[in-house]
């Protein structure tokens, strides 16, 4: 139940394209749903977060959709750029908690 | 504004011994997280501190152990190192006091266990 299950794997997409990552969770209790990007020898950059009381977050490029019911929520990068290649986390957290629990990755490599 | 810093940044060491790694937190947080990551894997969480104390522990052994200081630098300290502890090992700091708490990461110690 503490699980958060992401896919893909990997994904290749061509510059100018949408890049679409999806997550699952099974714990009705995680309220904070935050993405991260990092890249070779760094550290984990938050990118962008949304709560479950929101279908929709916006930050530029990148979008987060998030379905309540169906307990999956997906990251979307609009016009992708070979600078975004680099390996994308999801992650949850519970209301009463600090700990984050992680998806397994999704590495995204874009093409000129 | 300075970020979260680690150090040190690689660090070699044989199975059976121990090892300290540093985190300084982001100037105005006042929590640290530790995580661990293996190669190709999510961050696991360890344990987080604030106030100077534990405060939450992930699926991880007591040889796993830490500190929190008062100007909420944290260390964290590996006793009898198995081969399996090589990962890279994240420090996050976030603030209590401010909006969704995010966690702020640094840029990992690199521990590799002969």
């Amino acid at each position: 139940q503490q699980q958060v299950k992401q896919s893909p794997q990997s994904l290749i997409v061509q510059k100018g394209g949408i890049s679409i990552i999806n997550c699952a969770y099974e714990n009705t209790a995680f309220d904070y749903f935050p993405w991260y990007q990092q890249f070779p020898g760094k550290g984990p950059a938050l990118l962008i977060a949304i709560r479950p009381d929101v279908s929709e977050k916006k930050e530029g490029r990148f979008t987060i959709s998030f379905n309540k019911s169906a307990k999956q929520f997906s990251l979307h990068i609009m016009d992708s750029q070979p600078g975004d290649s680099a390996t994308y986390f999801c992650a949850a957290r519970g209301w009463n908690t600090d700990k984050l629990i992680f998806g397994t990755g999704t590495r995204l490599q874009v093409f000129p | 504004e300075t970020g979260v810093t680690q150090s040190p940044t690689h660090l070699i060491k044989t199975r059976g011994q121990q090892v300290t790694l540093r985190c300084s937190s982001q100037s105005g947080h006042n929590t640290v997280s530790w995580y661990q990551q293996a190669l190709g894997q999510g961050p696991q969480f360890i344990f987080q501190y604030y106030r100077e104390e534990e405060n939450g522990r992930g699926n991880f052994p007591p040889r796993f152990s830490g500190l929190q200081f008062p100007n909420y630098s944290s260390e964290l300290n590996v006793n009898a190192l198995e081969l399996d502890d090589s990962a890279l090992y994240l420090c996050a700091s976030s603030s209590r006091s401010t909006g969704d708490n995010e966690q702020f990461f640094g840029p990992g110690t690199r521990l590799t266990v002969l």
